[in-house]
């Protein structure tokens, strides 16, 4: 089963503005990352923040992290056309034979109106 | 970084048919993964790809069904054998460190379409 949920499931913005995702997850985590995907193409790591951070920047990125309600937010401000694409939350999980792989979650559309 | 390519791009198959996905990277890489996409859907884990072993299957996927291929550091095949229209996906792979610490790379995936 997906580890995580995000919301909303779709975000149409103006140019300029900015957009927050939201991801929710079930069980404890080490590590949460976010990545994008544009539209049929692979992904593309944005961001890893560790279950000990809280918030970290990357450029026009913000992600935070709380632990106690077990869900992140991905803020991206001044938002470009080139932001459209989908956004994921993947987080740690442990396989079937112990090695550790990425559960992602179920992805935000967003689309940067010009 | 690592820069990872697949072939090929997609294809379309005829039922019953197998075919063989090719994932190149262009460094030496701890992990490398293979992930099924239906289109507007996250991704699904289908199998870690074992340098010189078997690969790892996660709940739902067979070898018989997928089987995967790691001879080296740099290289790994998924095949889809015996397709039928409910395998047509986007198959992507990935590598990297360990998956839960570190980035992982993918590649831009091989869009499958099977009649």
């Amino acid at each position: 089963s997906q580890q995580g949920e995000e919301d909303p499931q779709a975000l149409s913005i103006q140019e300029g503005e900015n957009a927050t995702m939201n991801c929710s997850y079930k069980t404890s985590i080490n590590n949460l990352q976010w990545y994008r995907q544009n539209s049929g193409r692979g992904l593309v790591h944005l961001i890893l923040i560790r279950s000990n951070e809280r918030e970290k920047h990357s450029g026009r990125l913000r992600v935070t992290l709380d632990t106690s309600k077990k869900s992140s937010s991905l803020l991206i401000t001044a938002s470009r056309a080139a932001d459209t694409a989908s956004y994921f939350c993947a987080t740690d999980a442990i396989s079937n034979f112990g090695n550790e792989k990425l559960t992602f979650g179920t992805g935000t559309r967003l689309t940067i109106i010009p | 970084s690592a820069v990872i390519s697949q072939k090929p791009s997609r294809d379309i198959c005829q039922r019953g048919t197998s075919l063989t996905i090719q994932c190149q990277v262009d460094s030496q890489v701890t992990m490398m993964f293979w992930y099924r996409q239906q289109p507007g859907q996250s991704l699904t884990l289908i199998a870690t790809a074992n340098q010189g072993s078997e690969a790892t299957y996660e709940s739902g996927f067979v070898i018989d069904k997928f089987p995967i291929s790691r001879p080296n550091l740099t290289f790994s095949t998924l095949t889809v054998s015996n397709m039928s229209p409910e395998d047509s996906s986007i198959y992507l792979c990935s590598g990297g460190g360990l998956a839960g610490k570190e980035t992982q790379y993918f590649g831009p995936g091989t869009r499958l379409l099977v009649l």
